[in-house]
């Protein structure tokens, strides 16, 4: 299977806990988002790599959140001192740079599903 | 933020019914308006990415239509299948990066 994958596909943890959850994307896709996905809600733009820079990160993400894509390929979501808050259904997609990001197809992994307790 | 609003929330309907839901977005600066689906423990699939005011796009049974002027799409599926059956999530990009997504539509086709 060449899609996204994304492990840890659940997680269950403590508050106060830090958790990192890794994301492959398709392989040529040189574009990588993550996003957030509550109960009732749609997905919430979290960030967004071009390779490995990453060039916009929204302003709801607090400093607990860090993401990377070292090589420009994998990328990981890094929450650390989790609060209840924080739990929810995190989900990455890539894309393949052929024009502008508007209008490139983004294909999503399945998600991982972070339970705070 | 954005305003990206779906209508209705959820919907039920009968096997074999035609069905349609509105997503609502601002409608200035439009870079473009994607459609997907969303199916049970599976990853969002991708339907139609929509980008010219007028646009109608057509994938088997379920088609989309785009007004950029007053801001909204519609999804049609027409004759509903149980397969159908998923949520329906449009996004809307902002200066072509952030994606905001709508809330969704629930849809239940029962056999």
């Amino acid at each position: 299977d060449t899609g996204v994958s994304q492990n840890p596909r659940h997680k269950i943890t403590k508050r106060g806990q830090n958790v990192t959850f890794r994301c492959d994307p398709i392989s040529e896709h040189n574009r990588l988002y993550w996003y957030r996905q509550t109960l009732g809600q749609g997905p919430e733009f979290l960030t967004y790599f071009q390779n490995e820079a990453q060039l916009e990160k929204s302003r709801l993400l607090s400093d607990r959140f860090s993401a990377e894509r070292p090589k420009g390929s994998f990328s990981t979501l890094e929450i650390q001192r989790t609060e209840q808050g924080d739990s929810a259904m995190y989900l990455c997609a890539s894309s393949l740079e052929v024009q502008t990001v508007a209008k490139n197809i983004q294909y999503f992994g399945a998600g991982t599903r972070l339970s705070v307790l | 933020i954005l305003n990206v609003e779906q209508s209705p929330q959820s919907l039920h309907v009968q096997e074999g019914d035609s069905t349609n839901f509105t997503c609502s977005f601002p409608s200035s600066n439009f870079y473009a308006l994607h459609w997907y689906r969303w199916e049970t423990a599976k990853s969002p699939e991708a339907l139609f990415v929509m980008t010219l005011n007028g646009d109608e796009k057509k994938k088997g049974r379920i088609s989309a239509t785009l007004n950029t002027k007053e801001g909204y799409s519609y999804l049609y599926i027409k004759g509903s299948q149980p397969e159908d059956s998923a949520t329906y999530l449009c996004a809307f990009p902002n200066t072509g990066n952030q994606f905001y997504f709508g809330t969704g539509t629930s849809l239940t086709v029962i056999p």
